[in-house]
């Protein structure tokens, strides 16, 4: 299993450009999230889904899309890319258990740079 | 979700165990205790989790006072490759929508070689 995996890596985009970072998962997880981290901070959800076809707003999600078309992927989208933007993105998928107890899987994270 | 509290930044000599406390006095009684670490920027990993026993993993064990006020984590035998910010996380285990973590600034340990 690759577990959750995220490109690009690193991006630099000028004000008002627009970009999707992509997430992937191989483990037939239902749930997936969004994070931004800002550096010395915590982590914020911006949005997440808990299945194909369904997403919902986190935290902050101003300035940003998402779609869930498969149970794999969840891609979000910068609509117009400001330097308040700046910031490392974590996408995250967990499973169900009967127990109802939700270990999340993070990926590596992409480095957003907007200028 | 219950509030918590962490020190903002511990040390731990190499070889030594380190304990890291978390205050959740807030805490209700269908919510868990998670406790997450981020290693260098890299993605948050998943660490120990539990409700109201004391729980152990491979990873670390973690301690719930009796009154689930507060819970302390153990790295039994820490190394240099335990240096990272650990984050405390109480939250509803099983409420569909709700699985997001909220994370706050977490404590960053350093272990001395």
């Amino acid at each position: 299993n690759a577990g959750v995996t995220q490109t690009p890596k690193f991006q630099v985009l000028k004000t008002g450009q627009s970009m999707t970072l992509q997430c992937a998962q191989d483990m037939n997880h239902e749930y997936m999230s969004w994070y931004r981290q800002d550096p010395g901070m915590g982590l914020r959800l911006i949005h997440y889904s808990v299945g194909a076809g369904i997403t919902d707003q986190g935290e902050v999600p101003n300035g940003y899309n998402v779609s869930r078309s498969t149970t794999e992927d969840f891609p979000l989208r910068l609509l117009s890319a400001a330097p308040s933007q700046t910031s490392v993105y974590f996408c995250a998928s967990s499973y169900s258990s009967l127990a109802g107890v939700y270990e999340q899987y993070f990926g590596p994270g992409t480095r957003l740079t907007v200028t | 979700d219950a509030k918590t509290t962490q020190p903002t930044s511990m040390d731990c000599a190499e070889g030594r165990a380190a304990n890291l406390p978390c205050n959740h006095s807030t805490i209700s009684g269908n919510e868990y205790v998670y406790w997450y670490r981020q290693i260098h920027s890299q993605g948050p990993q998943y660490i120990i989790h539990g409700l109201k026993n004391n729980e152990t993993n491979e990873m670390a064990s973690l301690i719930i006072t009796e009154d689930r006020k507060s819970s302390t984590l153990i790295l039994p035998h820490a190394t240099l490759r335990d240096t990272a910010v650990y984050y405390c996380i109480v939250r509803v285990a099983n409420s569909p929508g709700r699985r997001a973590l909220t994370f706050g600034s977490g404590t960053r340990l350093q272990v001395q070689p």
